[in-house]
């Protein structure tokens, strides 16, 4: 499974709304996907598995939806603290990671 | 809280072997899996291989097999990865992450991670 992120980079305000993408090469029977942040210098850090299923001590902007092959992780309204990379990983198979949304400020 | 605390940084010759361990703590160490994933300068993440806390079960990522070997001290609740044969383009930040008991799959708890630099 090859997975796609995009866009590469999205610059947003505090206070709007990020959609991020990610796309597989072939369908995700179970839909294993899940997504981390990573802020600089830090390890990454949970947010959904399952698609959709918030990790413990997330906030509730944070929503994932999809299903087949694709996938979409929203932040509500971003606060300072979710600039940050985004990276969807799928695990129906051996995990690989998608090659990361970087969310910057406008 | 679960923390995984991982050994201190390495430098290695090409060619050479590193061993990082990873220190488990605040849950079951049994009834988890270890996974390693490793995140080269400035690029993206790369799952490596897991292992049971249970039975000691692995898989490793096919670019890794016969390279990699991972394991566990059940009696200390730590994880041991090692890899040989080391290259320039090995220079990475070495995570160990919880994973599930059955098989690497979503991973809810990272270690602080390792940095090994491979240089001449």
């Amino acid at each position: 499974f090859v997975l796609t992120q995009s866009p590469g980079t999205l610059s947003l305000s505090p206070g709007e709304r990020a959609s991020l993408s990610c796309r597989a090469s072939q369908a995700l029977t179970t839909n294993f996907l899940a997504w981390y942040q990573q802020r600089p210098g830090q390890a990454p850090r949970l947010l959904i598995s399952h698609t959709s299923r918030r990790a413990t001590g997330i906030p509730d902007r944070f929503s994932g939806s999809g299903s087949g092959t694709d996938f979409t992780l929203t932040i509500g309204r971003l606060e300072p603290e979710d600039f940050a990379v985004y990276y969807c990983q799928q695990y129906e198979s051996s995990p690989t990671f998608g090659p990361g949304t970087k969310v910057d400020i406008k | 809280q679960v923390q995984l605390v991982q050994s201190g940084p390495e430098v290695k010759k090409p060619g050479a072997s590193v061993k990082v361990s990873c220190k488990a703590s605040g849950y079951i160490f049994i009834d988890y899996g270890v996974s390693w994933i490793r995140q080269a300068p400035g690029q993206g993440l790369e799952w490596m291989g897991w292992i049971s806390g249970h039975n000691g079960n692995k898989n490793y990522a096919q670019k890794f097999r016969g390279r990699l070997t991972v394991n566990t001290d059940t009696s200390t609740g730590t994880a041991y990865m090692e890899l040989r044969s080391l290259r320039f383009d090995d220079t990475a930040v070495y995570f160990c992450v919880r994973d599930r008991e059955l098989g690497a799959n979503w991973f809810d708890s990272w270690g602080q991670g390792t940095l090994v630099t491979v240089s001449s």
